[in-house]
C-alpha cells in the first residue's frame, strides 16, 4: 500500500448504530487530519493530530470521536448519526513544517 | 474574516482551449496557499504550493501564480482528462487551513 488509504470506502449505517471510519498513513508523516465535505461547500476540519496528539478539535459534535493510536493510523469512531452527517470524510496526512496535506480517498457515509 | 472564494463554481472548455481559475482569499497572515486536483468519488491530489506573491509553480498544462490577494491557475491548451474539481486551499499564520469551494473543470473533445 501507498499513499494515504481509508476503509471502508462506502458505508451506509442507521442513526443508532455504531461504526469506525480507518485511516492509515504510509509516508512517514507525523500529522494526520479528518475532514468532511459535502456538496457545494468548502472542506470542513474537523480534528487534527501531531504526533498522536490532538490539537484541533473544530467544534465538531461527540457523536463523532477520533482515535490515534500511533502516527500512522487515525479512527473516526460513529456513533447514533443523523441523517445530515451523510458526507464524505477524507483522512489526510504531512510532515510538519512542510505544510501540503496528503489526502485518501475518503469515505461516502450515508445515514439513514 | 479568513476566507477563500474560487470563482467560477464551473467552467466548461473546448480542448485546446486555454483559461484560468481563480483563487481570491482574506487571511491575517499567508503561510502557504494550496492547489488541489479532486476526481469524482476520490479524495483531493496534491498540485502546488505556493508561498509568497509573485512566486509561480509549473506542472505539465497547469500553472500555478500567486500575488497578495488571489492565485491563478492557469490551463494551456487543455485536455479531456483534465477535467476535475479544482480546489484551492490556504493555510493561515496560526496553522488553520481554509478551503475554496472549487471549480469544477469540464473539457470537451
Amino acid at each position: 500500500e501507498t499513499g494515504v488509504t481509508q476503509t471502508p470506502r462506502h458505508l451506509v449505517m442507521g442513526m443508532t448504530n455504531k461504526k469506525s471510519l480507518k485511516c492509515e498513513q504510509h509516508l512517514g508523516h507525523n500529522a494526520m487530519y479528518w475532514y468532511k465535505q459535502s456538496a457545494k461547500k468548502p472542506l470542513e476540519l474537523m480534528f487534527v493530530y501531531n504526533f498522536k496528539e490532538q490539537t484541533e478539535n473544530n467544534s465538531v459534535p461527540s457523536r463523532f470521536s477520533p482515535e490515534c493510536p500511533n502516527s500512522s493510523h487515525l479512527f473516526l469512531h460513529l456513533h447514533t448519526l443523523q441523517p445530515e452527517d451523510s458526507a464524505l470524510y477524507l483522512c489526510a496526512s504531512s510532515q510538519e513544517g512542510i505544510n501540503e496535506q496528503f489526502f485518501g480517498p475518503g469515505t461516502r457515509l450515508t445515514v439513514l | 474574516e479568513d476566507q477563500v472564494t474560487q470563482s467560477p463554481e464551473a467552467l466548461r472548455l473546448q480542448e485546446g482551449e486555454s483559461s484560468s481559475l481563480n483563487c481570491s482569499y482574506t487571511v491575517s497572515g499567508l503561510r502557504g496557499l494550496f492547489w488541489y486536483r479532486q476526481d469524482p468519488g476520490k479524495g483531493p491530489e496534491f498540485l502546488f504550493t505556493l508561498y509568497s506573491a509573485g512566486e509561480e509553480k509549473e506542472k505539465e498544462r497547469l500553472k500555478a501564480t500567486l500575488t497578495k490577494k488571489e492565485s491563478f491557475l492557469h490551463i494551456t491548451a487543455p485536455k479531456p482528462e483534465d477535467s476535475a474539481t479544482y480546489l484551492c486551499a490556504v493555510q493561515a499564520l496560526g496553522n488553520q487551513f481554509y478551503f475554496g469551494t472549487g471549480t469544477s473543470l469540464t473539457v470537451i473533445p
